[in-house]
């Protein structure tokens, strides 16, 4: 049973163009939602993340946007660059009683042409 | 402050052999996870220590384990490995393991079980 999930596994987009990156989830339980960025043979970066609380949350060229009844969340990058040229994972955790593991969709590649 | 960082970088095994892992978490942190990450597919978790008690496990056999030490530098160790254990192994650490804060993530150690 897959939580959370990343339709797209790759998108395209032209240099200074928007990328829309989405994210779904199954989970109600979910309340603190993360994006990272992973370029090969590193590992994940943290790049924003947003409280369930809320429903924007923005970071220079990065905003996040939760629809809490809809349990989607989307990464925007405006604009974009070529070095932005990543796999992107969305990543959830939730309230327990011991710990915070993530739970990751299975990314998306996001090229960004020049 | 340093990141965190992880050893080796590369490994290659042979079936049913143990292989151990280290980690060093960033500078503060006393909460350590460890994920597995398959080829083309988002990180898993596997568990997490918190100040040297296991403090959460995911859907891994017991042949996984672990340790964290007093300076919250962790081991994962794997016995009797498996084919399908060759995957990309990535630590992550964070300050107190509450759900709403980031995980900050290794370089990754990158595993073959041949």
């Amino acid at each position: 049973d897959q939580q959370v999930k990343q339709n797209s596994p790759s998108l395209s987009v032209q240099e200074g163009r928007i990328s829309i990156l989405n994210c779904d989830y199954t989970n109600s339980m979910f309340d603190y939602f993360l994006w990272y960025k992973k370029y090969p043979a590193e590992g994940p970066t943290f790049l924003i993340s947003i409280s369930s609380i809320k429903d924007k949350n923005e970071d220079g060229r990065f905003t996040v946007f939760l629809n809490k009844s809809a349990k989607h969340l989307s990464l925007h990058i405006v604009p974009s660059q070529p070095g932005d040229s990543a796999v992107y994972f969305c990543a959830a955790s939730r309230v327990r009683n011991a710990g915070n593991m993530l739970t990751f969709g299975g990314g998306t590649r996001l090229m960004v042409k020049p | 402050e340093t990141g965190v960082t992880q050893s080796p970088t590369h490994l290659i095994k042979t079936r049913g052999q143990q292989v151990t892992l280290r980690c060093s978490s960033q500078s503060g942190h006393n909460t350590v996870s460890w994920y597995q990450q398959a080829l083309g597919q988002g990180p898993q978790f596997i568990f997490q220590y918190y100040r040297e008690e296991e403090n959460g496990r995911g859907n891994f056999p017991p042949r996984f384990s672990g340790l964290q030490f007093p300076n919250y530098s962790s081991e994962l160790n794997v016995n009797a490995l498996e084919l399908d254990d060759s995957a990309l192994y990535l630590c992550a650490s964070s300050p107190r393991g509450t759900s709403q804060e980031t995980q900050y993530f290794g370089p990754g150690t990158r595993l073959l079980v041949l």
